[in-house]
C-alpha cells in the first residue's frame, strides 16, 4: 500500500462546482497534513494545512479524519484559475514529508 | 529576492555524462530536500539534510550524490547518466514547527538525456 493516495483524476467540472478530492495515509501515526497545488510546468506551492478540527480558506475547505485516515479538500465556486494538480502532502516523520501522486482539476468555462 | 534557487533550470546531455544541480534557500531554514518528478508525475523523495547532515536517503542509486557544504546549499551531483534520470529535479526546504514541515520549492531542473 502507497503511504499516501489519492485518485489522479482528470476531475472536469464546470465553473462555478464543487468538487471534493479525498486523500488516504498509511501511517496512523503522522502528525501533520497540507495540501499543495501544483500548476502545470511549475513547482508546487502550499494551498493549505489541514487541522485536526478542519478548517477553511476563502473557498477552499479542508478536513481530517484521524480515525479513518483520510483527508479532503473541497473547492467551492471553482474558478478556470483553480485547475491545477493538487497533492496531499503528509508528515510520517520528523523531516519525513510524503506527497501523494496528486489529484488533476480541469475547471471548465 | 527567490527564497529557494537552483540552476540550471533546464539541462540537456547525453547518456554517461556526469552533471551537476545547484540549489541556495535565503530563508534560513534547517533542513533542504531534494525530490524527483518522473514523466507520470509523481514527486518522491531522493534525499533531506539538517544543518549539513544527511538523515533521509531514499534508494536512490549511488550514481546520485548529494553535497550540502553548508545548510544554505544542497548540491546535487550525478554520474553516468542513464536515461531514466530524465526528469524534473526539485530542490525544496523546510523549517520544522510543531512537529510540522512546510516545504518552500525551488523551480525545478528540467534534465532530458539522450
Amino acid at each position: 500500500r502507497k503511504e499516501v493516495e489519492q485518485d489522479p483524476g482528470p476531475f472536469n467540472v464546470p465553473e462555478g462546482a464543487t468538487v471534493a478530492f479525498n486523500c488516504t495515509y498509511s501511517n496512523s501515526a503522522s502528525q501533520s497534513f497540507f495540501w499543495y497545488r501544483q500548476d502545470c510546468r511549475k513547482e508546487p506551492k502550499l494551498l493549505m494545512s489541514v487541522y485536526s478540527s478542519g478548517n477553511e480558506d476563502g473557498r477552499f475547505t479542508a478536513q481530517l479524519n484521524r480515525a479513518s485516515q483520510y483527508i479532503s479538500l473541497l473547492i467551492r465556486d471553482s474558478k478556470l484559475s483553480d485547475s491545477a494538480t493538487y497533492l496531499c502532502v503528509v508528515n510520517p516523520g520528523p523531516q519525513k514529508v510524503t506527497f501523494g501522486t496528486g489529484t488533476k482539476l480541469q475547471v471548465i468555462p | 529576492d527567490t527564497a529557494v534557487s537552483q540552476t540550471p533550470k533546464y539541462l540537456v546531455t547525453q547518456m554517461g555524462n556526469d552533471k551537476s544541480i545547484k540549489c541556495e534557500q535565503n530563508l534560513g531554514h534547517d533542513t533542504m530536500y531534494w525530490y524527483k518528478q518522473d514523466s507520470k508525475k509523481f514527486l518522491k523523495i531522493m534525499f533531506s539534510y539538517n544543518n549539513k547532515e544527511l538523515i533521509i536517503n531514499e534508494t536512490v542509486p549511488n550514481r546520485f550524490s548529494p553535497k550540502s557544504p553548508d545548510k544554505a546549499h544542497l548540491n546535487l551531483h550525478i554520474n553516468s547518466l542513464e536515461l531514466g534520470d530524465s526528469a524534473v529535479y526539485f530542490c525544496a526546504s523546510s523549517q520544522a514547527l510543531a512537529g510540522a514541515n512546510v516545504l518552500t520549492f525551488g523551480a525545478g531542473s528540467r534534465l532530458t538525456v539522450l
